[in-house]
């Protein structure tokens, strides 16, 4: 079947506007959980949704970043006010329930010039 | 802060030798572990996961955690050029948090 699918692929923006990424999951899966990989570093935790219960928003690292998943389905990660330390690349996962093994989406290669 | 902390690398092996991968966590609540593979450029895939003491095999892969000594590896046995990628080991806490924390990862080279 269809895996986690990422769009857009890769994104160069400019300081200052915002962008929007967008993580189709694995159907049937509940959990969805929002990763950001910097060049050199390891997977960093931005924010966990399971079902209908309030997101775990823990790992977000400003008030600049808010994530959204409407149906239980497709989430919308938003970055306002883009930053050059906002590049990276976005990772979405999805999870049959939280628990279970996470799937892990193509990512989206975000540039802030 | 829960880390997981994993040797950078790279480790480089001959093709068909052992390849060695280590990784500790601090968090002693920690339930699930996991090894996730990437090749550059593309996303990481599991191949091994591990909850409970001792060895756990799946064709050239074992996964070996020791919960004492806060400890998980990941042996590749006949290792292969296609095995050439970032290893990156990843800790679930207990409970309901079901977040996993990411090591750093380490880059395998597999010279034929």
């Amino acid at each position: 079947g269809a895996g986690v699918s990422q769009s857009p692929s890769n994104k160069v923006t400019e300081k200052g506007k915002d962008v929007e990424l967008r993580c189709d999951p694995i159907s049937g899966h509940t959990a969805l959980y929002w990763y950001r990989q910097s060049l050199g570093q390891g997977l960093e935790f931005l924010i966990y949704f399971q079902g209908n219960s309030a997101p775990d928003k823990s790992g977000l690292p400003s008030d600049r970043f808010s994530a959204e998943r409407t149906g239980g389905s497709v989430s919308t990660l938003t970055i306002q006010r883009t930053q050059q330390e906002d590049s990276a690349v976005y990772l979405c996962a999805s999870a049959l329930t939280g628990g279970e093994t996470q799937y892990f989406g193509p990512g989206t290669r975000l540039l802030v010039l | 802060q829960k880390e997981v902390e994993q040797n950078s690398g790279p480790l480089s092996v001959p093709e068909g030798a052992i390849a060695s991968l280590n990784c500790t966590y601090s968090d002693r609540g920690s339930q699930s572990f996991f090894w996730y593979r990437q090749y550059s450029g593309k996303s990481p895939e599991l191949i091994m996961s591990i909850y409970s003491n001792g060895d756990k095999e799946d064709g050239r892969f074992t996964a070996q955690l020791n919960k004492a000594s806060q400890y998980v590896s990941l042996l590749i046995r006949d290792s292969q050029p296609s095995d050439s990628a970032t290893y990156l080991c990843a800790v679930r806490g207990g409970g309901s948090n079901y977040k996993l924390t990411f090591g750093k990862g380490t880059l395998l080279t597999v010279n034929p």
